[in-house]
């Protein structure tokens, strides 16, 4: 069974840090693209960056480029953003999710960031 | 990055059909066949309903059916169900930015 589960969500003032981890099991985690995408309260879902499946084509959306840090480590099974620089914006749950072709199959259960002093 | 355009809502009586379209350009939409559709209840993580343009994930159901004309695709829901009632957003890939985009969502109510 696939399985991604998000972790590392919090409360953090602004100007912070958090860095999000994403544990995927249930497939081959080293051959699959892999993305962030967030939703801010009562808002809509915004793709935020993406890897490929050995870590050397990563792209960001403007609204974070600069701030945040996508990794991944194959031999952990497991997906990282790491986000500095956090503003209120920013405050939204944060789901990773598996591309297969052109198709989100599978996303995380969330992690909430929320940015406020 | 600007994100396709949904109707903000959409409603139907149970056993009716509705359309959910969802519009972009000529650097997404209109030249990938990479549209996919998500369902979305409240608190809970999307879930994949179409991919490739109108192709349905296993154990999705036959109601929910895709297609795509220019710049504009849509989403069909056949024989309402309040089950269907939840947030639908579209999404495509954009060669703009090589990267994402989704569409604002559309909140079907039942």
């Amino acid at each position: 069974e696939v399985q991604l589960v998000e972790s590392g969500g919090g409360l953090v003032q602004p100007g912070g840090s958090l860095r999000l981890s994403c544990a995927a099991s249930g497939f081959t985690f080293s051959t699959y693209w892999m993305h962030w995408v967030r939703q801010a309260p009562g808002k809509g879902l915004v793709w935020v960056s993406h890897i490929n499946s050995d870590g050397t084509r990563i792209v960001y959306a403007d609204s974070v480029k600069g701030r945040f840090s996508v990794s991944r480590d194959n031999a952990r099974n497991t997906l990282y953003l790491q986000m500095n620089s956090l503003t209120v914006e920013d405050t939204a749950v944060f789901y990773c999710a598996k591309l297969d072709g052109d198709g989100f199959d599978y996303w995380g259960q969330g992690t909430l960031v929320t940015v406020s002093s | 990055q600007s994100a396709l355009t949904q109707p903000a809502s959409v409603s139907g009586s149970p056993g009716q059909s509705i359309t959910i379209s969802c519009t972009g350009t000529s650097s997404d939409v209109g030249t990938y066949n990479l549209v996919s559709w998500y369902q979305q209840y409240p608190g809970k993580a999307p879930k994949l309903m179409i991919y490739e343009g109108t192709k349905r994930p296993s154990g999705v159901s036959h109601r929910f059916s895709a297609s795509k004309s220019g710049n504009t695709a849509s989403l069909t829901i056949s024989g309402l169900q309040a089950e269907d009632e939840a947030d639908y957003y579209c999404c495509s890939y954009t060669s703009t930015t090589t990267s994402w985009v989704f569409g604002g969502g559309t909140k079907l109510t039942v």
